[in-house]
């Protein structure tokens, strides 16, 4: 079973801070993602990673970086976090094959107060 | 207009009803096509995959209607267990490269006793 883990499940981070949100797979999957979701939204894409050190902006990359130093890996960082980043952040992982399927995390609800 | 859209619900069936959803999406140029399910305060975890053809999974049958850009999944004999949000799922990006999956926000369904 694919088994892929976040950091925290909750977190609350006042504004201004910056804010580390990690995930980890155990699949040797290349492909990681970070999502936010938002009522009446959905899931909106921030940033995937194909492989190492490989990155590129989703649909909503504004005000967030990530970094991928290891293939099991991919960290989600606010620099400055602000009250409209408030959501729930979740990470997907799938191999190469587009056809496969996107394995979630269970997801980090973050509060910036 | 929204990429992948669907009807937010909730739809309130009773037990061992049919109930059939609709989703509709604005690329024609879309790959592939998925219903995952997400049940409250969990992470969405893929239910099907839909192909032109339709395919049937036990109670559930999904269809693609390419021509009309529309996306249907029929539940059937409903179980109090099928209550979930569901999620209409397209693949933006051609086959072979990293999937980009845009969700729809999703249709609630409460199957009730």
């Amino acid at each position: 079973d694919v088994k892929v883990t976040q950091s925290s499940r909750y977190l609350v981070k006042r504004t201004g801070e910056k804010v580390f949100l990690e995930c980890v797979q155990d699949m040797d999957h290349e492909n990681m993602f970070w999502y936010r979701q938002d009522p009446g939204l959905g899931l909106r894409l921030i940033y995937f990673s194909y492989d190492v050190k490989m990155k590129e902006k989703g649909d909503i990359p504004e005000g967030y970086s990530v970094s991928r130093e290891k293939k099991e890996r991919f960290s989600l960082i606010l620099e400055s976090a602000s009250t409209n980043q408030t959501s729930m952040y979740l990470c997907a992982t799938t191999a190469t094959d587009p056809l496969d399927e996107q394995y979630f995390g269970p997801g980090t609800r973050l509060t910036v107060t | 207009r929204k990429e992948v859209e669907q009807d937010p619900g909730p739809f309130n069936v009773p037990e061992g009803a049919t109930v059939a959803f609709n989703c509709t999406y604005s690329n024609s140029a879309s790959q592939s096509f998925f219903w995952y399910r997400q049940d409250c305060r969990k992470e969405p975890k893929l239910l099907m995959s839909v192909y032109s053809s339709g395919n049937e999974d036990g109670r559930f049958t999904a269809q693609l209607n390419r021509a009309s850009q529309y996306i249907s999944l029929l539940i059937r004999d409903s179980k109090l267990s099928d209550s979930a949000t569901y999620l209409c799922v397209v693949n933006r990006e051609p086959a072979g490269t990293a999937s980009k999956l845009t969700f729809g926000t999703g249709t609630r369904l409460q199957v009730t006793l």
